[in-house]
């Protein structure tokens, strides 16, 4: 079955512990790209990655990072988590670009104390 | 710098009646697409509908259309003969034109069907 999974689905955590958030997709996707989403403000882009080892900056990247070694693996990091990255967080995949279709993962909830 | 608003914090319907769901857009890229998107109360980011700004028809896919009106921004979401299971959140995005790579949401809209 084609899929976007995540791991964790849920996590609490506390502020500066690091914490890596797990994204595969089994389509073998070009496009990935990893977004929060938070109450009133809809999703925003953090990270996206064009292909592997190749990777550029959303609307908010700022306390995030990512990697992409492997086309199937696009793993989101917080190297110092702090409570204001407290979201639901979603990872998505597309076969080259955003005008092919979206496959989302299930989302990722992450409570920052 | 380009911007999705999406004005109606929630919208009802009755079973079997149409609704209409606003997205206004703001770019001054002559090149952009827009999306729409469901997320049911489970979560997870389901995709409906795509527009192309060059494209000459409106989209449709099986219950929905986009109402795409290029000069006034809008790309209304019209689902015809709404169901129970259209209650969700929609949201509605744009391509930013760089390379096609970037996406931006709006605050989306959550529709509530009734019998």
């Amino acid at each position: 079955e084609a899929q976007v999974t995540q791991n964790p689905r849920y996590l609490i955590t506390v502020t500066g512990k690091k914490l890596t958030v797990t994204c595969s997709q089994n389509m073998n996707h070009e496009y990935m790209s990893w977004y929060r989403q938070d109450p009133g403000l809809g999703l925003r882009q953090i990270y996206y990655s064009m292909n592997v080892e190749v990777t550029d900056k959303g609307d908010v990247p700022e306390g995030y990072k990512v990697s992409r070694k492997e086309k199937r693996n696009f793993p989101l990091i917080l190297e110092s988590p702090s409570p204001n990255q407290t979201s639901l967080y979603f990872c998505a995949s597309s076969l080259r670009s955003l005008l092919d279709e979206q496959y989302f993962g299930p989302g990722t909830r992450l409570t920052v104390t | 710098a380009q911007k999705i608003t999406q004005t109606q914090p929630g919208m009802f319907v009755q079973e079997k009646e149409a609704v209409t769901l606003d997205c206004t857009y703001d770019t001054s890229d002559p090149s952009y697409g827009l999306f729409w998107y469901k997320q049911p109360s489970s979560g997870e980011m389901i995709f409906l509908i795509y527009q192309g700004s060059y494209d000459q028809q409106n989209a449709t896919e099986g219950r929905y259309s986009l109402n795409f009106q290029k000069a006034r921004k809008s790309a209304n979401l019209v689902i015809s003969a709404s169901q129970l299971g259209d209650s969700a959140m929609y949201f509605c995005a744009m391509i930013r034109n760089t390379g096609f790579q970037k996406l931006v949401f709006g605050t989306g809209t959550r529709l509530l069907v009734s019998p």
